[in-house]
């Protein structure tokens, strides 16, 4: 079955560090990617997606994400994190020709020190 | 802002009790879907409508579990009997529903559901 992976369960930073999230993907067809992202007490709220195109894309808040084909790979980086970036992140894909159905991994809960 | 609004926010009941929960999507979204959320895992869907129609439901438990959008709108979840396994956060989510290709999916801030 495809199936999202996230390699980290419980990132935590200080602030102005660097931030990478890794997320895999087992689908050997077209994919749609998306990153969510959960701030403590609220909705899920979608952070940036990749359709097709550039494989860097960027979304809110400073956050960006590569797609690497070959790597079945969809990492999401931050430069320099700040405390406002505690949250739980989550990878997710939609499979082509799956009715817009999102697969999500199992979240990674960043926390970010002040 | 429109938002999905879910009620109850959380909800306690004993096994083999009857719950529901319900969902309003945002105001023309015609896509609603339903989603369990697992302590420690992502989201999972558990039914997709399209206006008053599933989609899918090929993950929905249907023994216990059952799902209806009777007029294309707001939507009812429901679990008889709950079971200890059933504990999760359940989410709801609209999009426009309008296009084959990906849509933003809106999430409601979802049910907290306790089973004991």
């Amino acid at each position: 079955a495809q199936s999202v992976s996230q390699h980290n369960h419980h990132v935590i930073l200080s602030e102005a560090a660097s931030l990478e999230l890794g997320c895999n993907y087992s689908y050997g067809g077209t994919v749609n990617l998306f990153w969510y992202v959960q701030y403590p007490g609220q909705h899920l709220q979608l952070l940036l997606k990749y359709f097709s195109g550039d494989p860097l894309v960027k979304g809110i808040k400073g956050f960006e994400a590569e797609f690497i084909k070959s790597k079945f790979s969809f990492n999401l980086r931050k430069p320099s994190v700040q405390w406002s970036d505690t949250a739980e992140y989550f990878c997710a894909v939609i499979l082509s020709g799956s009715a817009r159905q999102l697969t999500f991994g199992s979240g990674t809960q960043l926390t970010v020190l002040p | 802002e429109a938002e999905v609004a879910q009620s109850p926010r959380y909800k306690i009941t004993e096994k083999s009790q009857a719950v529901a929960f319900w969902c309003d999507p945002i105001s023309g979204h015609a896509t609603l879907y339903w989603y369990r959320q697992i302590l420690g895992q992502g989201p999972e869907l558990l039914v997709q409508f399209q206006d008053e129609s599933v989609v899918d439901d090929s993950q929905l438990p249907k023994d216990r579990f059952s799902a209806e959008r009777l007029k294309g709108v707001d939507s009812t979840l429901k679990i008889q009997p709950a079971e200890l396994g059933d504990s999760a956060m359940y989410l709801c989510a609209s999009s426009l529903g309008l296009d084959s290709s990906y849509e933003e999916q809106y999430f409601g801030p979802g049910t907290r559901l306790t089973v004991t």
